[in-house]
């Protein structure tokens, strides 16, 4: 079984700083792991994914994510937060099946003030 | 735009009526899986259907059924609804092997009164 820890339930920074959300994942098989953002009233909208390439990986709007398989980690950065990257968080992890099943973590909501 | 289209987008409806939510994947995509976001429980993953088969079955309760149609639109039926079944619900769609990301329609509204 797998399973995916968001730590935070809300974080907050100002414009301009540093975004990190943190996401540790459990997977007894090598995982997919994906970033997802959801804006309020929308669905989620894919960030990023890790396949087993590269450990870092860059996403869409300026994220990148780095894989590390001694920490179980899969950890969300932003060098700069702008206000437009207020949303909420999901980090998600696949069963690498042939049917792809996600199982996402609860979620982290990006407080960004000015 | 994701490319995966669910209808309607709001429904409200009273306690132990039945609904049909819609969703059409995007186009290419063969997998169709559906989910439930509330508040108390978070995304939580129902059923998956790929080529009209079910494939995977999560979190869905006896009184919710799916099933993918030739064209591969896929229809989530929730009956005898309760308060708790109101919620956000998410269509998905992939292309099966690859990466498996999943890509999310805009999601419909249920209010249960």
């Amino acid at each position: 079984a797998q399973s995916v820890t968001q730590l935070g339930s809300h974080v907050s920074v100002s414009e301009g700083a540093l975004v990190l959300l943190r996401c540790n994942y459990s997977s007894s098989v090598p995982p997919y792991l994906f970033w997802y953002v959801q804006y309020p009233n929308q669905g989620l909208q894919l960030l990023l994914k890790y396949t087993s390439a590269a450990t870092l990986v860059k996403g869409i709007n300026g994220f990148e994510a780095e894989f590390k398989k001694s920490e179980t980690s899969f950890h969300l950065t932003k060098p700069s937060a702008h206000m437009s990257d207020a949303a909420e968080y999901f980090c998600a992890v696949s069963d690498n099946s042939g049917y792809s099943t996600l199982t996402f973590g609860k979620g982290t909501m990006l407080l960004v003030s000015p | 735009d994701s490319g995966v289209t669910q209808t309607p987008k709001h429904l409200i409806t009273a306690t132990g009526q039945r609904v049909t939510l819609r969703c059409s994947p995007r186009s290419g995509d063969l997998s169709v899986y559906w989910y439930q976001q509330s508040l108390d429980q978070g995304l939580q993953f129902l059923i998956q259907y790929y080529n009209g088969e079910e494939r995977a079955k999560g979190n869905i309760l006896e009184r919710f059924s799916a099933q993918q149609f030739p064209d591969l639109h896929s229809e989530l039926n929730l009956s005898s609804l309760e308060l708790g079944d109101s919620a956000l619900y998410f269509c998905a769609s992939s292309v099966v092997g690859g990466s498996h990301e999943q890509y999310f329609g805009p999601g419909t509204r249920l209010t249960v009164t």
